[in-house]
């Protein structure tokens, strides 16, 4: 019930297109959802988060949508760039409790 | 912008020695975390920390593990006698508060055991 579901665990995506990954939760007491970017060798970086009483976020290229009676939430990242290429991963937590992480979605967009 | 800092940012040991792990959370968090991440693998949690006591700790974290705040601003992981799957890189974090307030994340440590 603490898991964290994402896919797909890779994707390309050609320059311009949108990427779009997607996490699904059990746990209904979750009250924030964080997208991490982690590039090689690097720590994961909050690259946005979402509260279950929003539907939308919206930041430049990135979105998060989150479909609270799915338990479902996605990425969307339009117009993906070479520089997008990364490893992605979602995560949810209660309070200030463990950040749980999904297995994380590797990224590559085609030039 | 506040980041979190950890040293060293990669660590060789010989397999039954004691490492430690440094970290400067950002100074006005209160919640502090270390997670690891063996190479291609999910970021796992370990353990977390809040009013000098651990508040919750995983499967992982063992007796082999220990965490301080020793002087209110470095905060430590200790693993007492290195083993070769403790080889990974370890990430610590922090946040300003509960309830939804972002956690930030360090450059982590490379820890390789031989």
């Amino acid at each position: 019930q603490q898991q964290v579901k994402q896919s797909p665990q890779s994707l390309i995506v050609q320059k311009g297109g949108i990427s779009i990954i997607n996490c699904a939760y059990e746990n209904t007491a979750f009250d924030y959802f964080p997208w991490y970017q982690q590039f090689p060798g690097k720590g994961p970086a909050l690259l946005i988060a979402i509260r279950p009483d929003v539907s939308e976020k919206k930041e430049g290229r990135f979105t998060i949508s989150f479909n609270k009676s799915a338990k479902q939430f996605s990425l969307h990242i339009m117009d993906s760039q070479p520089g997008d290429s990364a490893t992605y991963f979602c995560a949810a937590s209660i309070g200030a409790s463990k950040i749980i992480f999904g297995s994380g979605t590797r990224l590559s967009i085609r030039p | 912008e506040p980041e979190v800092t950890q040293t060293p940012s990669h660590q060789v040991t010989q397999m039954g020695q004691e490492v430690i792990l440094r970290c400067v959370p950002i100074s006005n968090h209160l919640y502090f975390y270390w997670y690891r991440q063996i190479l291609g693998q999910k970021v796992e949690f370990l353990v977390s920390f809040y009013n000098n006591e651990i508040s919750e700790k995983s499967e992982i974290f063992d007796d082999q593990f220990s965490v301080e705040r020793p002087d209110g601003s470095n905060f430590t992981l200790k693993i007492r006698s290195t083993k070769l799957e403790d080889s990974a890189m370890y990430f610590c974090a922090s946040r300003f508060r509960d309830r939804g307030a972002e956690a930030f994340f360090g450059q982590g440590t490379r820890l390789t055991v031989v």
